[in-house]
C-alpha cells in the first residue's frame, strides 16, 4: 500500500522567513504534484513534478523531486500572509498518471 | 478551456436518507473523473474513479456508489446516509494524457444530522 506522509503537519512562521515542507512516500513513482487549499475551498494545482531531479518554481514557492529517495519538498521563500493555507503532495500510485495518492497535508500559517 | 462544475455546495442531510451529488466536466473528451472525500482537518480520501462510460471503481468499501452515464458527468449517491458519510467530497476530472494534474471542483459540504 502506498503511503505519502507530509511534514510537518502544521508550520506557523513568520513573514519574511524560509522554510521547507517535506513530501515522502513509499513506493517507486516518478509523478508527484503539490496542491494548495484555503480554509472551506477546493483543491488547486501547483506544481507537476514528471522526472526525477525536476524542480518547478512559481513566486515564493519551489518544488522539487528526488525519486531515489522517494522524497519531495516546497520550499517556501521569504513567506508573505498570502500564502497562508493547507498544501498538500500527491503521489501517482500506478505510475501511470490516473491515480494520485495524496498526503495528510501541511497547514501553513503566515503571521505578519 | 475546460471547466467542472458539482452540486450542491452544500447540503445537510438527515440519517438514513438518500444522496446524490453531481459533476460535470466541460471542454474535453473522456477524461477521467474522480470522487474524493475529505473529512475535516483531514487529507483526502479517493472514493471512486472512472475511465469511461459505465466504468466504475471504488477504492473504499461502503454505502457510497458512483455512476458514469454520460461520458462528462459522474454522480455520487447513496441509499442510506450515516453520520460517517459527513465531509467534504470533491469531484476531480484528469485529462488522458496523463502528464496533466487532477483538477478540482468546488466541493459539496455534506453534513449528515
Amino acid at each position: 500500500e502506498l503511503k505519502v506522509e507530509q511534514n510537518p503537519l502544521f508550520l506557523s512562521m513568520q513573514e519574511g522567513k524560509n522554510y521547507t515542507i517535506y513530501c515522502n512516500y513509499s513506493t517507486t513513482s516518478d509523478r508527484l504534484y503539490w496542491y494548495r487549499q484555503d480554509p472551506g475551498k477546493s483543491l488547486e494545482s501547483l506544481f507537476v513534478l514528471l522526472s526525477n531531479g525536476a524542480v518547478k518554481q512559481e513566486g515564493r514557492l519551489m518544488a522539487s523531486l528526488d525519486t531515489k529517495a522517494r522524497l519531495s519538498t516546497l520550499h517556501i521563500t521569504a513567506a508573505v500572509h498570502d500564502l497562508s493555507a493547507t498544501y498538500f503532495c500527491a503521489v501517482d500510485m500506478n505510475n501511470a498518471g490516473n491515480m494520485l495518492t495524496f498526503g495528510g497535508g501541511t497547514r501553513l500559517m503566515v503571521k505578519p | 478551456s475546460q471547466t467542472i462544475h458539482q452540486w450542491p455546495a452544500t447540503l445537510v442531510q438527515p440519517v438514513g436518507s438518500p444522496l446524490s451529488l453531481e459533476c460535470t466536466v466541460e471542454g474535453t473528451s473522456n477524461p477521467n473523473l474522480y470522487w474524493y472525500r475529505q473529512a475535516a482537518g483531514r487529507g483526502l480520501q479517493l472514493l471512486f474513479y472512472s475511465v469511461g462510460i459505465g466504468q466504475i471503481s471504488s477504492e473504499v468499501p461502503q454505502n457510497l456508489s458512483a455512476s458514469r452515464p454520460q461520458d462528462r458527468q459522474f454522480i455520487l449517491s447513496s441509499k442510506k446516509l450515516l453520520l460517517s458519510d459527513s465531509g467534504f467530497y470533491l469531484c476531480a476530472w484528469m485529462e488522458g494524457s496523463y502528464n496533466s494534474p487532477l483538477h478540482f471542483g468546488n466541493g459539496t459540504r455534506l453534513t449528515v444530522t
